[in-house]
């Protein structure tokens, strides 16, 4: 089993305030690093996939940056709004293998 | 219908029963997947089939059986379950072929199982 870590496992901000998150993979055989947005009783929501080192993705506030030689991803969100309140996921693909982390749970307070 | 539909929603089945969950996809993806997500650990791929084979099946133990019949459907098969094996069973689908997984995955609402 591949490592895949998140953290911080859980953050409450106020909001406005801008946050960011760590994915940290294994940085041998890598093919893909995706992030998902999952909120309290619905399904996980694709944010990004990334493929290449130096990868940078935006979508309205959310971006990420991708390092595959280091083995670690961030993700940004710019002016958090109540709406953001959800579990952030990384997984990590490889040739044969899609391992999750277990996510950062965002809590913004209005 | 839209998405990834699951069916049922919620499922509470003794260790002796026989039932079935079921994923539809109405993307026109050719890659579909079974996770398990239990209490307090991360999503687990169980399985993933391209173009209807099996090319990913990740040590799932063998009373958790998959079936493909075409694209757009794809089915779990419970028996003999554990109480361990109650968690949340997600079914999820996307573009592209072969085992490494690029292309983003559209999620289904899920299946709360129950074992008891």
């Amino acid at each position: 089993i591949l490592n895949v870590e998140q953290s911080p496992q859980s953050l409450h901000v106020q909001e406005g305030d801008s946050t960011n998150f760590t994915c940290s993979f294994p940085s041998s055989n890598f093919y893909a690093l995706h992030w998902y947005r999952w909120e309290t009783a619905k399904s996980p929501e694709a944010l990004f996939v990334m493929t290449l080192n130096g990868d940078e993705k935006k979508k309205g506030r959310i971006s990420a940056t991708l390092n595959t030689k280091e083995g670690y991803s961030y993700l940004y969100i710019k002016g958090s709004q109540p709406e953001d309140s959800a579990t952030y996921l990384c997984a990590f693909s490889n040739f044969n293998k899609f391992y999750f982390g277990s996510g950062t749970k965002l809590n913004v307070k209005p | 219908e839209t998405g990834v539909t699951q069916t049922p929603r919620h499922l509470v089945m003794g260790m002796t029963n026989k039932k079935s969950l079921k994923c539809e996809q109405h993307l026109g993806h050719n890659a579909m997947y079974w996770y398990k997500q239990s209490a307090k650990k991360p999503l687990e791929l169980m399985f993933v089939y391209s173009l209807e084979e099996r090319v990913e099946n990740n040590s799932v133990p063998s009373r958790f059986s998959p079936e493909c019949p075409n694209s757009s459907h794809l089915f779990l098969h419970l028996h003999t379950l554990q109480p361990e094996d109650s968690a949340l069973y997600l079914c999820a689908s996307s573009q592209g072929t072969g085992t490494a997984i690029y292309n983003e995955q559209f999620f289904g609402p899920g299946t709360r199982l129950t074992v008891l």
